[in-house]
């Protein structure tokens, strides 16, 4: 079975544009998390969606948003983009994020802003 | 506010030894507790989990202990092997929403032949 898939794989953009990152959870998994990884550090929770709603949000200013949509993929926005998002973007699935249930990582999105 | 640490950045040791990597958390709400790895250019990849109301488990080479009293998990490698060499995080979460991980710092676990 396929793992969760995460394009692209590498981005560059400069500092004010805007980058959406997609995410495809593995099948079945209705649960798709966000994380964003800078360097020397542990992944930060961004966002949670559950069958296209929003279940969590973490510490992030509006300038990120994210959707999920019907088959379960979803879709990181990231607007106004600052040197300081450049960082590994990491998308996790689960059947429902609840319960005790292990998320499975995708390969990651690293995106740098110059 | 750091909720889960891991205040060991790096850890050494010889192949065929025990590899000991340890967690501490705050908050007392968390009641699910991971364990992963990650090498350079991949996401992280699931090793073990622990529920709160255990205090060990084991899959193989790996094992987890829970002690809530002090808030502290651990995880042992026996015997440790140089593919083991990599980044480990400890993420907790509640059952609530176990969408929302709370990941440490992370460990780098260096593993030599």
């Amino acid at each position: 079975d396929a793992g969760v898939t995460q394009s692209p794989t590498h981005l560059i953009k400069t500092r004010g544009q805007q980058v959406t990152l997609r995410c495809s959870p593995i099948s079945g998994h209705k649960s798709v998390s966000w994380y964003q990884q800078v360097l020397g550090q542990g992944p930060q929770f961004i966002f949670q969606y559950y069958e296209k709603e929003e279940r969590g949000r973490g510490n992030f200013p509006d300038r990120f948003s994210a959707r999920q949509f019907p088959n379960y993929s979803s879709e990181l926005n990231v607007n106004a983009l600052l040197l300081g998002d450049s960082a590994l973007y990491l998308c996790a699935s689960s059947p429902y994020g609840t319960r005790q249930e292990t998320q499975y990582f995708g390969p990651g999105t690293r995106l740098l802003v110059l | 506010d750091q909720q889960v640490k891991q205040n060991s950045p790096s850890l050494s040791v010889q192949e065929g030894r025990i590899s000991i990597l340890n967690c501490d958390y705050t908050n007392s709400m968390f009641d699910y507790f991971l364990w992963y790895k990650k090498y350079p250019a991949e996401g992280p990849t699931f090793l073990i989990s622990i529920s709160s109301i255990k205090d060990k488990n084991e899959d193989g080479r790996f094992t987890v202990f829970l002690n809530k009293s002090a808030k502290h998990l651990s995880l042992h490698i026996v015997p440790s092997q140089p593919g083991d060499s990599a980044v480990y995080f400890c993420a907790a979460s509640r059952s609530s929403n176990t969408g929302k991980l709370i990941f440490g710092q992370g460990t780098t676990l260096q593993v030599k032949p």
